[in-house]
């Protein structure tokens, strides 16, 4: 089983539709979680951290359920610009430097 | 500031062939790190540091080698290229000694190795 598993889409979605994926990680002493975006043919960027009580930056929002052990993003009103690969990355045990990242889940929002 | 700088954006090797891979940042961070990103498997780390003289080894380390002789410079060398490590190879880096912050990502490196 990989340590962060998604779904790799595509996902096909009208501009103005709500979107969510979810990534699992199978190490439950996973210290970190983030959402990393990377559009085509560039390196990845930080799109948000992902904390226990969850978090929302405009119209993003992560959520971390420990349990289940899965991280969650949802993009409300998607625009254009959210097509990009989204990528789900944990870091491991403390003392562990070290991420893992899911394969990424790749969006394209239609007009 | 220029971030995190890769060079060269693209190589071409042939079997058998070395090269050094360079990354720069110039953001006094202390943690970098070398990936590999291949279609439908992810970025995989090869190999990180946690600060100046200080390696250890990722996932995906055979066949390529580090050294951390300054805060800013953390290059990759392949040792014989295989066919295998055609790849796009990103290097990152991020503040304090640990991989819980913000990684700030370099443009990437394409090579293809025949």
């Amino acid at each position: 089983r990989k340590e962060v598993e998604q779904d790799p889409g595509p996902f096909n979605v009208p501009e103005g539709a709500t979107v969510a994926f979810n990534c699992t990680y199978s190490n439950s002493a996973s210290q970190s979680f983030f959402w990393y975006r990377q559009d085509c043919r560039k390196e990845p960027k930080l799109l948000m951290s992902v904390y226990s009580s969850g978090n929302e930056d405009g119209r993003f929002t992560a959520q971390l359920n420990r349990a289940s052990q899965y991280i969650s993003l949802l993009i409300r009103d998607s625009k254009l610009s959210d097509s990009a690969t989204y990528l789900c990355v944990v870091k491991g045990i403390q003392g562990a430097q070290k991420l893992v990242f899911g394969q990424g889940t790749r969006l394209t929002i239609n007009p | 500031n220029a971030g995190v700088t890769q060079t060269p954006k693209f190589q071409v090797l042939k079997t058998g062939q070395s090269m050094t891979l360079q990354c720069a940042q110039d953001m006094n961070h202390e943690y970098m790190s070398w990936y590999r990103q291949d279609p439908g498997m992810g970025l995989r780390l090869i190999h990180y540091s946690v600060g100046a003289g200080i390696t250890d080894q990722g996932e995906v380390p055979n066949g390529y080698n580090v050294s951390r002789s300054t805060t800013e410079d953390f290059p990759l060398r392949l040792l014989s290229a295989a066919p295998s490590q055609t790849s796009v190879y990103f290097c990152a880096s991020s503040r304090s000694g640990t991989a819980s912050y913000e990684q700030y990502f370099g443009p990437g490196t394409r090579l293809t190795v025949t």
